[in-house]
């Protein structure tokens, strides 16, 4: 089982509020990504990181930013939420780049925005 | 454009039966393919990955085949189980690089009943 943490599981909140996901991952792996997954549809890239100070916006346009302070640790913040950010974000980490390495992902964190 | 689809969208089975989920993609360069169990509610999980030499693979009750010269990749599932309910997500790679690209399909929702 993959050692990679997602907090909160679940979470309902206002429009306008601030929210910041958490992502923990203990394998030591560089590479982090966050992911977006709607029902019935692919998973999106909306964020990634090959390594401390390191992070880039993926293919999917996102309000949300992200840092990578230590290599463990790759924490999602939206500044203000709103209902369009309704979605189930994952994050997953890698040994190597995306290319051929495979993706360990946490659990998932379901974001609902009234 | 490189796509990955995936077909069925859905599937249905009873328990102890046999299923195959097909995967077609136009990803070039092509680097691997990957299979990935999502079970409801968790992140998805690698099952097998197949590279350009490699026509089949299989692991426990789960087969897959690759042909590259048709950009086909098919999963075979074995006498299922209830546990076998899950989205099976196909995810093919180009380059296999540091800046490789992975392009996920939407996945297979497969129900298996009692």
């Amino acid at each position: 089982e993959a050692d990679i943490y997602q907090t909160p599981r679940y979470l309902v909140i206002g429009t306008g509020k601030k929210i910041t996901l958490e992502c923990s991952q203990t394998m030591g792996h560089d590479k982090m990504y966050w992911y977006q997954q709607d029902p019935g549809m692919e998973l999106h890239l909306i964020h990634y990181s090959y390594g401390v100070n390191s992070t880039e916006k993926g293919d999917l346009s996102s309000e949300s930013t992200v840092s990578r302070i230590r290599t463990e640790h790759f924490p999602l913040t939206l500044e203000s939420a709103r209902p369009s950010h309704t979605s189930q974000y994952l994050c997953a980490s890698s040994e190597t780049g995306g290319g051929d390495g495979e993706l360990f992902f946490g659990e998932g964190s379901r974001l609902t925005v009234l | 454009k490189n796509q990955v689809e995936q077909s069925p969208q859905s599937l249905i089975i009873l328990e102890g039966k046999n299923c195959t989920l097909q995967c077609n993609y136009t990803v070039s360069p092509f680097s691997n393919l990957r299979w990935y169990k999502q079970d409801t509610g968790r992140g998805p999980v690698s099952l097998t990955i197949m590279t350009f030499s490699e026509n089949t693979k299989s692991n426990g009750r789960y087969t897959a085949t690759l042909d590259a010269d048709t950009k086909q990749s098919s999963l075979h599932i074995t006498a299922s189980q209830l546990s076998d309910s899950a989205s099976y997500i196909c995810v093919v790679s180009d380059r296999g690089s540091t800046l490789g690209r992975l392009y996920f399909g939407r996945g297979t929702q497969l129900t298996v009943w009692p």
